[in-house]
């Protein structure tokens, strides 16, 4: 069972590049979610899914885009990249409310 | 914006001793969860609460939940360096499983 798996680990980019974060579980999770972390702020919530066909924003939307065609992929675009999207970015995986949701190990982007 | 505060922001304790770690947090929830992460990793989930329940033991952590006060506690027992870690509270206010975390509590546990 591998989990949450994020590709790639790492990933530098130029102002104005656009670029796809990679996610996909195999546990058969309902929900699943895009987070970003910054120094001292904790995770954010970005988008989410509550399943396949079904998204919606989170506290920080804006210059990112997700779709859920399968239930297993969940991929995080960013369309035009910007410094400020310079950040840490996980994936989670949840089965259904009030449960635990599983993190993948993060995808570091660096944007100059 | 962040849902939770936790408290304190960073704390440093020898192996064998007890780690507390307090978050306080804004709006009504659904419940309050409780994740690990060490340096470069993702997160692990430790415990969740829900806003019905008072306490919940694993091993050796034990939460409790205060809803009339919004606030929860992580206590480590018996620490050990193991534990050297960042720890994150986080509510889920609507079910959909959109979690709010707060800022984290680094622990040093030194042997």
């Amino acid at each position: 069972n591998a989990g949450v798996t994020q590709t790639p680990k790492f990933q530098v980019l130029k102002t104005g590049q656009s670029m796809t974060l990679q996610c996909a579980q195999d546990m058969n999770h309902e929900y699943m979610s895009w987070y970003r972390q910054d120094p001292g702020m904790g995770l954010r919530l970005i988008h989410y899914s509550v399943g396949a066909g079904i998204t919606d924003q989170g506290e920080v939307p804006n210059g990112y885009n997700v779709s859920r065609s399968t239930t297993e992929d969940f991929p995080l675009r960013l369309l035009s990249a910007a410094p400020s999207q310079t950040s840490v970015y996980f994936c989670a995986s949840g089965a259904y409310s009030n449960q635990p949701q599983h993190f993948g190990d993060g995808t570091r982007l660096s944007i100059l | 914006s962040q849902q939770g505060e936790e408290d304190p922001q960073a704390l440093s304790i020898q192996e064998g001793e007890n780690a507390t770690m307090n978050c306080s947090y804004k709006t009504s929830i659904n419940n309050l969860q409780w994740y690990r992460q060490n340096s470069g990793r993702g997160l692990v989930h430790l415990i969740l609460i829900r806003s019905n329940e008072r306490e919940k033991h694993s091993g050796r952590l034990r939460v409790t939940l205060d809803t009339s006060k919004k606030s929860s506690s992580l206590l480590i027992t018996a620490s050990r360096a193991a534990d050297t870690a960042s720890y994150f509270c986080a509510t889920d206010n609507t079910g959909f499983q959109k979690l709010v975390f707060g800022t984290g509590t680094r622990l040093l546990v030194s042997p």
